[in-house]
């Protein structure tokens, strides 16, 4: 079983939806979680952190956690064409931080 | 705002030369991270450097990797003898703590061609 699963798409949305980005993960003692995103040929960006269980908002930005099901997601409000990126999520592991990636959703969003 | 910054932005080596990538983590950040991206592929974890030693590192860190903090601002990745299945992006990290809460920002890579 893959660590870090997304669905990689691509997820299209129209100009000023609501696009939902979703994630699972196999290790049930992780704790913390990040959404990146990467357009083409650029670095992982920090969009958001979730650490308990329910919904963070950031602006647009919606991360929502549930340790239980062992799944994260991510809502993007009034989605916008400069949001077309890939979405990486992100799991922290290990006693140094460092992270296991899914592989992310590329998502398009058409004006 | 402060960011990570990476040299050189790309770099084309023959198989078998040694390539040393460079990084200027965030000036107050004292954990810091490699990881690469093959073209296509997912962002993959190398190794993690703290105190002038390596934290933890992956299986894909064998031995042609080592990595070193030169003076008190860079970090580097050296490859003593690049193959071709080393061709990726290579992006440095860094966060100012460690454990459960760190949140690390990436510098803007260097991708690495091995002809």
């Amino acid at each position: 079983q893959k660590e870090v699963e997304q669905n990689s798409g691509p997820l299209s949305v129209p100009e000023g939806a609501i696009a939902s980005l979703n994630c699972t993960y196999s290790d049930r003692v992780s704790q913390s979680f990040f959404w990146y995103r990467q357009y083409s040929g650029k670095s992982p960006e920090l969009i958001m952190s979730i650490y308990s269980n329910g919904d963070k908002e950031d602006g647009r930005f919606t991360a929502q956690l549930n340790k239980a099901s062992q799944y994260v997601s991510l809502l993007i409000r009034d989605s916008q064409p400069s949001d077309s990126a890939t979405y990486l999520c992100a799991v922290y592991k290990g006693s140094q931080g460092n992270l296991i990636f899914g592989k992310g959703t590329k998502l398009s969003v058409k004006p | 705002e402060p960011e990570v910054t990476q040299t050189p932005s790309h770099q084309v080596t023959q198989m078998g030369q040694e390539v040393i990538l460079r990084c200027v983590p965030i000036s107050n950040h004292l954990y810091f991270y490699w990881y690469r991206q093959i073209l296509g592929q997912k962002v993959e974890f190398l190794v993690s450097f703290y105190n002038n030693e390596i934290s933890e590192k992956s299986e894909i860190f064998d031995d042609q990797f080592s990595v070193e903090r030169p003076d008190g601002s860079n970090f580097t990745l050296k490859i003593r003898s690049t193959k071709l299945e080393d061709s990726a992006m290579y992006f440095c990290a860094s966060t100012r703590t460690s454990g459960s809460y760190n949140e690390q920002f990436f510098g803007p890579g260097t991708r690495l061609t091995v002809l």
